[in-house]
């Protein structure tokens, strides 16, 4: 799996979007970008993913630069229950890699703030 | 609700003492996991199943059994506890091949090996 930067932090404003990027440079054409987050102590929550286009659902978007080498996640409309850790992980699509196991990095933890 | 879910979610119990965390879910996924996690060292993989009686060791299995005889439920077992499997404990599912990164996490449960 290709190696993901993310910052080890990021605040955001209650009402306001959130920006959470995440590069990826050594991305493979069929590799996607997943996100998960993980308020804490919970379990890991999938978000979204996507492979070259820009997708939305109904938690959030997700923005793929035409190279594929960075993504951003947006949070249209951050509330304080998005206080969490925020992974970006990159995977063959629908393949189950080394172990077929997930491998989360250290993410971003994103607070919220009123 | 699609859901995991696991029991109990808290326990603290005493070394050497068998014991057996539950996880069952019901979208009929094909592929399960359980994975612990520790401070600073993320989330790593105990052991997984691609299917009813298919099971595989993930990255740290030594001290943990499981079995997979209905498709639903995954359970973990420890025969004799020790006091480093204190951890956090999640299971996870999701269907394979099509969406198999799109995983499925329980609420987690605490251990704590006295």
């Amino acid at each position: 799996d290709a190696k993901t930067t993310q910052p080890t932090s990021m605040d955001c404003a209650e009402g306001r979007a959130a920006n959470l990027p995440c590069n990826h440079s050594t991305i493979s054409g069929n590799e996607y970008v997943y996100w998960y987050r993980q308020i804490h102590s919970q379990g890991p929550q999938y978000i979204i993913h996507g492979l070259k286009n820009n997708e939305t659902n109904e938690m959030a978007s997700l923005i793929i630069t035409e190279d594929r080498k960075s993504s951003t996640l947006i949070l249209p409309h951050a509330t304080l229950r998005d206080t969490a850790v925020y992974y970006c992980i990159v995977r063959v699509g629908n393949s189950g890699g080394s172990n077929y196991k997930l491998t989360f990095g250290k993410g971003t933890l994103l607070t919220v703030n009123p | 609700e699609a859901q995991v879910t696991q029991n109990p979610r808290y326990l603290i119990t005493v070394t050497g003492k068998k014991l057996t965390v539950t996880c069952s879910q019901n979208m009929n996924h094909e592929y399960m996991s359980w994975y612990r996690q520790d401070p600073g060292l993320g989330l790593r993989q105990i052991y997984y199943s691609m299917n009813v009686e298919v099971t595989d060791k993930g990255d740290v299995p030594e001290g943990y059994k499981v079995s997979r005889k209905e498709k639903r439920n995954f359970p973990l077992i420890l025969e004799s506890p020790s006091p480093n499997q204190t951890s956090l404990y999640f299971c996870a599912s999701s269907s394979y091949p099509y969406s198999y990164n799109e995983q499925f996490f329980g609420p987690g449960t605490r251990l704590t090996v006295l």
